[in-house]
């Protein structure tokens, strides 16, 4: 069964740093993985998908890596600011369904 | 082009009564997929529906949980005799495609349910 594990639960960085965020996944047989956003109280929003083909993508100052055969990704954020505080959520897609990581919760300080 | 849309967002019921969850997909959309969100948990696989199919429901509770996605409106979540640990945020997703690399589901606002 997948397991999606992200380290770590929380992290609080002042404003103007540059950060990463890890996800690791058990099963590498997976189809593509999405990082999502989630303020607290809301839904998620989608920030990026990587195919399972692809290495990496870039959304402004988000970049996401993908190494299926160790089963991690990472999510770079570029010059932190306070808006970008949020839930970071990391997903694979099995056959029909997502599998979630339980989120870094972010705090970039002003 | 709207998008995924859930209704109601907050939802207050009594232990033993009925819940019902809605969620219309994104236009063009013909899959339906619904996850569950206990407080300080992540989120969990509950249900996959196409219209008027359920495809896989191995995330479901045994009982008193059960959804359809008919041919006309939208899907809904039924939850019978709802019990305290049903409190908990219900989100549906969308998307084109059932499986393959480009399969992005895309997430309503959630609804919020609580059971007193």
């Amino acid at each position: 069964k997948q397991e999606v594990t992200q380290i770590p639960a929380a992290l609080s960085v002042p404003e103007g740093e540059n950060l990463v965020l890890n996800c690791s996944f058990t099963d590498s047989a997976i189809y593509n993985l999405q990082w999502f956003r989630q303020d607290p109280g809301k839904g998620l929003t989608s920030l990026l998908l990587i195919q399972s083909s692809q290495r990496e993508q870039t959304s402004g100052r988000l970049n996401a890596s993908l190494d299926k055969s160790s089963g991690r990704s990472t999510l770079y954020i570029a010059a932190s600011q306070p808006g970008d505080s949020a839930t970071y959520l990391c997903a694979v897609s099995g056959a029909n369904n997502l599998f979630f990581g339980t989120g870094t919760r972010l705090t970039v300080i002003p | 082009n709207a998008g995924v849309m859930q209704n109601p967002r907050h939802l207050v019921r009594r232990r033993g009564q009925e819940a019902r969850l809605r969620c219309s997909p994104m236009k063009g959309h013909s899959h339906v997929y619904w996850y569950r969100q206990l407080p300080e948990e992540g989120l969990k696989f509950m249900v996959y529906l196409q219209k008027e199919n359920i495809i896989d429901e191995s995330g479901m509770p045994k009982e008193r949980f059960s959804a359809e996605f008919p041919k006309e409106g939208p899907s809904i979540l039924r939850i019978q005799q709802v019990v305290r640990g049903d409190s908990a945020a219900y989100f549906c997703a969308s998307s084109p495609y059932s499986t393959g690399s480009y399969n992005e589901q895309f997430f309503g606002p959630g609804t919020r349910l609580t059971v007193l």
